[in-house]
């Protein structure tokens, strides 16, 4: 497709489940991003990657967080033992280089946190 | 963290009016983001803003960049039915950072 494609599109997860988020960038796109997004809230930076190599991780609420993009380009987002807490949109973005002001965005995966 | 205070929190305004929201913020920034997102969609980009004192035009939409660098403006001019949505300001805080920090928002609804 042409934009950016994240799955599953809605996740329902009991309390301590592990969850993992797909992200499927725009072909080409050298820069993916993960932003997380509560409720009424803007987006939050969660991580960034460059090619295969996660440039910054700063953003990730916890350990219980890991983000990974093994051949530079499908990236997935995992949650270990998910509070509820962790409700909210996760967006994922990419650009073809590294330039912030040419984030395409995927519509996201609502987690729902029960 | 750094924090972008938008305003107004939510609007309701005539179709045909024009809009005004701001974004202030207590650091500098070096690009400054205007984003509408629709419900259930992800932000798309509206206007992009990267030096101080810049004043940029998308079609009914104009921003500027403020002269402190701490501060945009988004202007809707002759609103329309589909300019409902949330709109949201972000800026680029350094050259080596790769973060955007959004602000929370000013959610649009215009009424026919």
């Amino acid at each position: 497709g042409a934009g950016v494609s994240q799955s599953p599109r809605y996740k329902v997860a009991k309390r301590g489940q592990d969850v993992a988020l797909r992200c499927d960038p725009i072909s080409g796109h050298v820069s993916l991003f993960w932003y997380q997004q509560a409720l009424g809230q803007g987006p939050e930076f969660l991580t960034y990657f460059q090619n295969e190599a996660q440039l910054d991780k700063s953003g990730l609420p916890s350990d219980r967080f890991f983000a990974e993009r093994p051949e530079g380009s499908v990236s997935t987002l995992k949650i270990q033992r998910t509070q509820q807490e962790d409700s909210a949109v996760y967006l994922c973005a990419s650009s073809l280089r590294g330039g912030l002001e040419k984030l395409f965005f995927g519509s996201g995966t609502q987690l729902s946190v029960l | 963290g750094q924090q972008l205070n938008q305003s107004p929190q939510s609007m309701f305004i005539q179709e045909g009016e024009d809009v005004s929201m701001n974004c202030t913020s207590s650091s500098i920034f070096n690009t400054w983001l205007w984003y509408k997102q629709d419900p259930g969609e992800g932000p798309v980009l509206l206007i992009a803003l990267y030096k101080a004192g810049e004043l940029t035009s998308n079609g009914r939409l104009t921003a500027q960049f403020g002269i402190t660098r701490k501060d945009s403006f988004l202007n809707i001019s002759a609103s329309i039915p589909s300019d409902v949505g949330i709109y949201f300001c972000a800026g680029h805080l350094s050259a080596g950072s790769y973060q955007l920090t959004f602000g929370k928002g000013t959610k649009l609804s215009v009424i026919p």
